[in-house]
């Protein structure tokens, strides 16, 4: 079973920053925390992940309180492309660890 | 930047008939996986793959399933005798590359009709 807790949905203006938060408050030392987004049937997409420390690349930021029992997936100016359900995953840092997706929280951009 | 392919995108299947599933996985991944999505459902895990040989499968994954590295590039997924639950998207993902860490990469899956 997943062990993140997400809302199931949320709105988001466009060109508003999308704020996702992401619950995990039995993570172990040695588990990251890993976003995911699923564009309608299309594949899942990595986005972003992060151990302890924040995170920013192209797509997002990733935000990680300091207990690490909570995360926020931070898109600085979402467009209507970014309408998609988000995956927030915790996973080992063994290489062959798979990912258990949960149901996510489905993102949607408001014109 | 490299991708995860699979093919083919679609295949329409009669029930009972059996149905490989392609995937190119991106060239330096040593670790391989397929996952299924019911429409309307969670993404679900089949089974990881590494050094040949199978490492983890889930309960659905039983033996109407089969996994194959034929070749240096290719993985294939085998469904024996298919059924009509069998309908679904079916993703291959690969990780674990020297110097990509171990995130797992998806490709735009297969989607399979069975009738």
């Amino acid at each position: 079973d997943a062990k993140t807790t997400q809302p199931p949905s949320m709105d988001c203006a466009e060109g508003r920053a999308a704020n996702l938060p992401c619950n995990h408050s039995t993570i172990s030392g040695n588990e990251y925390v890993y976003w995911y987004r699923q564009i309608h049937s299309q594949g899942p997409q990595y986005i972003i992940h992060g151990l302890k420390n924040n995170e920013t690349n192209e797509m997002a930021s990733l935000i990680i309180t300091e207990d690490r029992k909570s995360s926020t997936l931070i898109l600085p100016h979402a467009t209507l492309r970014d309408t998609a359900v988000y995956y927030c995953i915790v996973r080992a840092e063994y290489r062959d660890d798979k990912i258990i997706f949960g149901k996510g929280t489905r993102l949607h951009i408001l014109p | 930047e490299p991708e995860v392919t699979q093919t083919p995108s679609h295949q329409v299947t009669q029930m009972g008939q059996e149905v490989i599933l392609r995937c190119v996985p991106i060239s330096n991944h040593l670790y391989f996986y397929w996952y299924r999505q019911i429409l309307g459902q969670k993404v679900e895990f089949l089974v990881s793959f590494y050094n040949n040989e199978i490492s983890e499968k889930s309960e659905i994954f039983d033996d109407q399933f089969s996994v194959e590295r034929p070749d240096g590039s290719n993985f294939t997924l085998k469904i024996r005798s298919t059924k009509l639950e069998d309908s679904a998207m079916y993703f291959c993902a690969s990780s674990g590359g020297l110097g990509s860490g171990n995130t797992i990469y998806f490709g735009e899956g297969s989607w399979l009709t069975v009738v």
